[in-house]
């Protein structure tokens, strides 16, 4: 069975900076893309960032270019989300999901989440 | 950056009735294109891919349509765990998801 568990969320400060992980198991972690998604309270979908199986292709969303940074380790079957400089509007759930075909970024697995609030 | 609509945003449907949704895209995805349902305090989930193929463990109830531009999805005969948000999400270029519409009960 497929588990996506997402940690490391919590409030912090604006201008603060947080690293999510999100340990995968039940299947090839290695043989696949992954990506961070969040939602604003009460609002819609976001695309944060994806990484290729190797981890040598990055991808970020306008919004949080600069600032935060996808990672993996394969040999731990864990992909993180370092976020610095953090503002209000990162506000969210952050979910971490797998990218189901290779090229093809849509979803067939998600985690829980993991709640990240920016508030002074 | 392809932006994806989505319509109505609220769609009101008695159970037993047939709920269909729209999806259109600024420019071109062709079959790209995936649907998921999110309910309450869940993740989303995965429903259909390729614009029309059912995700593992989808019932046939559940058929999406549609390529390039114009999309939509039909829950022929909605059941009671129906009800929740749907989103749209384009994969032909990156990735962006619509507004969502939520199908709640009439």
């Amino acid at each position: 069975e497929v588990q996506l568990l997402e940690s490391g969320g919590g409030l912090v400060q604006p201008g603060g900076s947080l690293r999510l992980s999100c340990a995968a198991s039940g299947f090839t972690f290695s043989s696949h893309g992954m990506s961070w998604v969040r939602q604003a309270p009460g609002k819609g979908l976001e695309w944060v960032s994806s990484i290729s199986a190797t981890g040598g292709s990055t991808f970020y969303a306008d919004s949080v270019k600069g600032r935060f940074t996808i990672s993996r380790d394969n040999s731990k079957n864990t992909l993180y989300l370092q976020m610095n400089s953090l503002r209000a509007e990162d506000t969210a759930i952050y979910y971490c999901a797998k990218i189901a075909v290779t090229g093809m970024w849509f979803f067939d697995y998600w985690g829980q989440g993991t709640l990240v609030t920016v508030s002074s | 950056e392809i932006v994806m609509t989505q319509s109505p945003a609220t769609l009101s449907v008695s159970p037993g009735e047939r709920a269909t949704l729209s999806c259109r895209a600024s420019q071109s995805v062709s079959s790209n294109l995936a649907w998921y349902h999110q309910k309450p305090g869940q993740a989303p989930r995965l429903l259909i891919y390729g614009a029309s193929t059912r995700a593992t463990g989808i019932p046939a109830r559940f058929s999406g349509s549609g390529s390039g531009t114009e999309f939509t999805l039909t829950i022929s005969s909605l059941q009671s765990e129906d009800f929740a948000v749907y989103y749209c999400q384009q994969y032909n270029n990156w990735a962006t998801f619509g507004g969502g519409t939520k199908v709640e009960i009439k």
